[in-house]
């Protein structure tokens, strides 16, 4: 499976906008990429995913570059609430296990008020 | 609509007890999956079912057994418990197909001495 890169940590103030970075120069031309973050004592949720198309939806924004080696999820205006873990995924239609997810490190956000 | 219910929420054992974590999810998903997230480190998974009577090993199966004799139901025994299984247990379900968001319980806090 392809490796994902993400900071180890970022900020933020409440209400503005948030840009989540996600490197993956080894993507393949398959692969999905997904958003999952993980709120505190919780599981995970599922955000956004894409392939090549920028997408939104009710909870964020997902940029992809046009070489597909890099994405960001954008959250428009950041609450206390998305405080919390964001794990940016690669999935492939066509790699053994489905449904499997490949969890790295992820990005800790910290939302300031 | 319940989603995925985890039992119990938290676990004390001694080394070399069993027990069974309990998974349950009412979506009708096909998909089920066991992960177990150690401190500082993102999700890794154990075991997974593509449907009732079908199981298969994820990136960490030793020391744990899976079943799934009903769609709704998919339990997690550990036959011999050991300290390195001291962990928080997620379980996971989806609809078949690899772009299905996968959605998570709270998680089960098992902690072996």
């Amino acid at each position: 499976d392809a490796k994902t890169t993400q900071p180890n940590s970022m900020e933020s103030n409440e209400e503005e906008p948030v840009h989540l970075p996600c490197n993956h120069s080894t993507i393949s031309g398959t692969d999905y990429i997904h958003w999952y973050r993980q709120l505190p004592s919780q599981g995970p949720e599922y955000v956004i995913h894409g392939l090549t198309s920028n997408v939104n939806n009710r909870m964020a924004s997902l940029a992809i570059a046009e070489d597909r080696k890099s994405s960001t999820l954008i959250l428009h205006r950041a609450t206390l609430r998305d405080a919390a873990v964001y794990y940016c995924i690669l999935r492939d239609p066509y790699g053994g296990a489905t449904n499997k997810l490949i969890f790295g490190t992820g990005t800790l956000l910290a939302v300031q008020p | 609509n319940a989603g995925v219910t985890q039992t119990p929420k938290f676990q004390v054992l001694k080394t070399g007890q069993s027990m069974t974590l309990q998974c349950a999810q009412d979506m009708n998903h096909e998909y089920m999956s066991w992960y177990r997230q150690d401190p500082g480190m993102g999700l890794r998974l154990i075991h997974y079912s593509v449907g009732a009577g079908i199981t298969d090993q994820g990136e960490v199966p030793n020391g744990y057994n899976v079943s799934r004799s009903t769609t709704e139901d998919f339990p997690l025994r550990l036959l011999s418990a050991a300290p390195s299984q001291t962990s928080v247990y997620f379980c996971a379900s989806s609809y078949s197909g690899y772009n299905q968001p996968q959605h998570f319980g709270d998680g089960t806090r098992l902690s072996i001495l």
